[in-house]
C-alpha cells in the first residue's frame, strides 16, 4: 500500500518539552510539507522540503524544526519555543516537477495537545 | 499577494446539487485544487484544474474556473450524506511548490 503515515495519531505533552512528530511516505515523492491546522481555520505552512538535506521555512516556522535525511522521512520537532503548540499537524508530499499537477497528498494527521 | 477565500458553511438536501465557491487574488496561480476533510482526518485530494482550463468534470464533480474574476467553484451532483465534510480550495503559484489554502467550507447534507 502506498501512502503517507503519521504517528502517533494523538500526542500529549507537558509545556516546556520538545516533541517530534513522525511523517513517512512510500510514494517516492521528492517534496514533503508540514502544515498546522487550528479549529475552524485553513492550513498554514510550517516547513517544506523539495529534496533530501534541504528544507525551507514556511509562513509559521518559528518554534519548529525539521530534518530531511531520507527521501521517505520528514520529522517535525515542536520545540518549547512554540507559544501555542496545541493543534492538528498534517504532513503532505508531492511528486517531482513535470509529473501531473504537483498535487499534494496528505497523511491522517497528528493531534498534539500541550498542557 | 496570496489570499484564498471561501464561504464558511453550506447546507443542502440529499439528492440536490452543491456548489462550493472560492475566490483567489493572485493571477499567477498555475493549478487550483479541491480537497475534502472529514472529521479528525487528513485532507483527501478530490480534483485539480490547470489554470488554462475552464472546466473539468470527474464523475459527480465539476470544477469551473473563471480566470477573469479569479473564481473557482466545485459542483457536487446528487449530493449524498457521505459528502458532508469540510472542502478546501487551494492554489499553487508560479515558482512555488507549497499551496495556499482557503479556510474551508463546511458542507452539511440533510437527509
Amino acid at each position: 500500500d502506498g501512502g503517507i503515515t503519521q504517528s502517533p495519531k494523538y500526542l500529549f505533552r507537558k509545556e516546556g518539552q520538545n516533541v517530534t512528530l513522525s511523517c513517512e511516505q512510500n510514494l517516492n515523492h521528492d517534496a514533503m510539507y508540514w502544515y498546522r491546522q487550528d479549529p475552524g481555520q485553513g492550513l498554514r505552512l510550517i516547513y517544506y522540503s523539495q529534496i533530501v538535506n534541504d528544507f525551507q521555512k514556511g509562513d509559521i516556522a518559528e518554534g519548529y524544526s525539521v530534518s530531511r535525511e531520507k527521501k521517505e522521512s520528514f520529522p517535525l520537532t515542536v520545540t518549547s519555543a512554540q507559544k501555542n503548540p496545541t493543534a492538528f499537524y498534517l504532513c503532505a508530499s508531492s511528486p517531482r516537477q513535470g509529473v501531473s499537477g504537483y498535487e499534494q497528498y496528505f497523511g491522517p494527521g497528528t493531534r498534539l495537545t500541550v498542557t | 499577494g496570496e489570499d484564498v477565500e471561501q464561504s464558511l458553511f453550506l447546507s443542502v438536501r440529499e439528492g440536490d446539487s452543491s456548489v462550493i465557491n472560492c475566490t483567489y487574488t493572485d493571477s499567477s496561480s498555475t493549478y487550483l485544487y479541491w480537497y475534502k476533510q472529514e472529521p479528525g482526518a487528513g485532507l483527501q485530494l478530490l480534483t485539480y484544474i490547470f489554470s488554462n482550463m475552464d472546466m473539468k468534470q470527474d464523475q459527480r464533480l465539476t470544477v469551473l474556473l473563471n480566470k477573469k474574476d479569479k473564481h473557482l467553484s466545485l459542483r457536487i451532483a446528487d449530493t449524498q450524506t457521505g459528502d458532508s465534510a469540510i472542502y478546501f480550495c487551494a492554489e499553487r503559484l508560479t515558482g512555488r511548490r507549497a499551496l495556499t489554502f482557503g479556510s474551508g467550507t463546511r458542507l452539511q447534507v440533510q437527509p
